[in-house]
């Protein structure tokens, strides 16, 4: 089974430039999320999509950030304008469904795009 | 608010065991998570504990939680080289996205 892919896995851009990253979860994958790694510290969710909805994004930087879920597969994260604080690692994980109450399922991450803003 | 806590760096020898230890805040978490994560790659899953559990083991991993304390711990027994890496500790957060400890980097010493 493949994993979970994203591209590009580095990126360098000036501040005030604009990026995107790209996300294909496992087939089947309902749940996709986008989460931030800062150096030092852990994982941060950004968004979390159920099939081609928004389920959260209360921790989104909306005046910069923005993110879709193209027919409820494969997901882009853009940042327009990067600013310095943003160069992080940016994961995307997919899972069954969304975890809820007494349910769980497991998230798959995929390897990240690692943002530097210079 | 929802906050996770562990300590950033652990040392060990070869072949002796490791204990990484977590705090957390959400009494209501439902599942609580512990994820590696070796250098440029991405979080793999090690083990999960469900809430009402005190204690869970996994070949050489075992999970103790106390609930009371909102404490939770990962030993991994015999350490090998290959487990060097950072540890994270997770809580299921209301809207079931993951919150994460800012990790733990173990260090195994052959």
């Amino acid at each position: 089974e493949a994993g979970v892919a994203q591209s590009p896995r580095y990126k360098i851009i000036e501040k005030r430039q604009s990026v995107a990253f790209w996300c294909n979860p496992i087939s089947g994958h309902a749940t996709l999320y986008w989460y931030q790694q800062i150096l030092g510290q852990g994982p941060k969710l950004l968004i979390q999509f159920q099939n081609n909805g928004v389920v959260d994004d209360s921790q989104l930087p909306k005046d910069r950030f923005s993110a879709e879920r193209l027919k409820g597969v494969d997901s882009t994260l853009k940042i327009q304008p990067a600013k310095l604080e943003d160069s992080a690692v940016y994961l995307c994980a997919s899972s069954l469904v969304r975890t809820v109450g007494t349910l769980s399922y497991e998230q798959y991450f995929g390897p990240g795009t690692r943002l530097t803003v210079t | 608010g929802e906050d996770v806590e562990q300590s950033l760096f652990l040392s060990v020898r070869e072949g002796d065991s490791s204990v990484i230890n977590c705090t957390y805040t959400d009494s209501s978490s439902t599942y609580l998570y512990w994820y590696k994560q070796e250098p440029g790659a991405g979080l793999q899953l090690l083990t999960y504990i469900f809430s009402n559990m005190d204690m869970k083991q996994d070949q050489r991993l075992t999970v103790l939680l106390n609930k009371k304390d909102k404490h939770l711990s990962l030993r991994i027994a015999d350490t090998q080289t290959g487990d060097s890496a950072i540890y994270f500790c997770a809580e299921g957060g209301s809207q079931g996205n993951l919150i994460f400890g800012k990790g733990t980097k173990l260090s195994v010493k052959p």
